[in-house]
């Protein structure tokens, strides 16, 4: 089976600039999460989506961040514009029962904005 | 509020030694879930164990064994007759019953040398 598949793995973008992440989650999933990793605060939750809703948004770090999930199978996050500070590793997460069982992640992308 | 402590921010051993990794915890909830993931240098983050809080059995998995202690709020993760291959950094992360959302500790970076 296929794992959460997150594109691309790499992006480098200059400051100002719009950077859209996206997410496949694992297939049957309802719950998808967006996290965000850095050298100083870890790994942090932005959003979680159930059954593509928005449930918890409110650790999307400034208006600049927007995340959408328009069907089962396809999520988003979108940074505009960014800016140096928004380099991070970005992993997308999905589970299988509203986020009561262990969440899967993927391979993450890793943005470096200059 | 919910906090998971990892003080051992790297661990260096030599093949073929055995490892623990520590993981104190602090949270509110009755019932509450606990996870380790690994996080090899390729970046993606590997579900490795879910324990509930009202199972305090210890588990083995191959060279892998988990601790719960509820007495002491610990977590702890032992690699027997470690491996060049189990170099990575290692999450433990807690998730409170009513909650969806994984606090994880910072992690511990370890390093197996041959």
């Amino acid at each position: 089976d296929a794992g959460v598949i997150q594109s691309p793995r790499h992006e480098v973008t200059e400051m100002g600039q719009e950077v859209t992440l996206r997410c496949k989650p694992i297939s049957g999933h309802n719950s998808l999460f967006w996290y965000r990793q850095t050298m100083m605060r870890g790994l942090e939750l932005l959003i979680y989506f159930n059954n593509n809703v928005p449930i918890d948004d409110s650790g999307m770090p400034e208006d600049r961040f927007s995340a959408k999930m328009p069907n089962a199978s396809f999520s988003t996050l979108k940074i505009q514009p960014s800016e140096p500070r928004d380099s991070a590793v970005y992993f997308c997460a999905s589970s299988p029962d509203g986020g009561n069982t262990e969440a899967f992640f993927g391979q993450g992308t890793r943005l470096t904005v200059v | 509020a919910q906090k998971v402590t990892q003080a051992q921010t790297e661990i260096s051993v030599v093949e073929k030694e055995d490892v623990t990794l520590d993981c104190v915890y602090e949270t509110r909830d009755t019932t509450y879930y606990l996870f380790w993931y690994k996080q090899p240098p390729s970046g993606e983050l590997v579900f490795l164990i879910r324990r509930n809080s009202f199972d305090e059995q210890n588990e083995i998995s191959g060279r892998y064994s988990w601790n719960f202690q509820k007495s002491t709020s610990s977590f702890n993760f032992t690699i027997t007759a470690s491996q060049v291959v189990d170099s990575a950094v290692y999450f433990c992360a807690l998730r409170g019953g009513s909650n969806y959302k994984l606090t994880f500790g910072k992690g511990t970076l370890l390093t197996v040398n041959p």
